[in-house]
């Protein structure tokens, strides 16, 4: 079983529409990032959570440690948001940077 | 500011021949350094990953070896290249509890 899980695999959505991405993990970790990666392979990060919850324009990122699960949220979703999301977690002791297998995302005009 | 260099950006090579991918950091000291790699239509694998000069961890085992002689120097190399070898592969850093930075990935295809 993989350390990471992000549910769903592939999202295609309306533009405006509330977007949300799941991610769980298994083991202890330090922090958790959520990243967004474009068709030529380019990496962004997004946010990076130990707790609670942050905020940047359209898209929030949460996390509850005690479940082991970590959400993004796009409001007002464009078709400029269509990429692929990635959760990843820093493993606490081994400090390993591990990825989730991803969500692609598609928002149609 | 904390960079990333990573190159070349793409590589072409023929089987059996070997293979050098540098990865070098600027703006930071001792960071956790990270070698990924990204199979088409796959998620990104984490093959090595280092927390200091000469200590190399392998997550998978493969083709491929890693070494970190430098701080801010991560080197992914392989003697003899596969087919399978071929795909994208991405250079990390990052500490325990601060964000993650990454290079712009090198997308090898061996023929």
């Amino acid at each position: 079983k993989n350390e990471v899980e992000q549910s769903p695999q592939n999202l295609t959505a309306q533009e405006g529409e509330f977007i949300t991405i799941n991610c769980s993990y298994s083991v202890g970790i330090s922090a958790l990032h959520w990243l967004q990666q474009h068709p030529g392979g380019g990496i962004v990060s997004l946010f990076m959570l130990s707790s609670g919850k942050k905020k940047h324009g359209r898209l929030t990122a949460t996390i509850n440690i005690q479940e082991k699960h970590s959400s993004l949220h796009i409001t007002a979703s464009h078709p400029r948001d269509s990429a692929v999301y990635i959760c990843a977690v820093m493993v606490g002791g081994a400090q390993k940077l591990v990825f989730g297998q991803g969500t692609r995302l598609t928002i149609n005009p | 500011s904390q960079t990333i260099h990573q190159w070349p950006a793409t590589l072409v090579q023929p089987v059996g021949s070997p293979l050098s991918l540098e990865c070098t950091v600027e703006g930071t000291s001792n960071p956790n350094l990270y070698w990924y790699r990204q199979a088409a239509g796959r998620g990104l694998q984490l093959l090595f990953y280092s927390v200091g000069i000469g200590q190399i961890s392998s997550e998978v085992p493969q083709n491929l070896s890693a070494s970190r002689p430098q701080d801010r120097q991560f080197i992914l190399s392989s003697k003899k290249l596969l087919l399978s070898d071929s795909g994208f592969y991405l250079c990390a850093w990052a500490r325990l509890v601060t964000e993650a930075f990454f290079g712009q990935g090198t997308r090898l295809t061996v023929v």
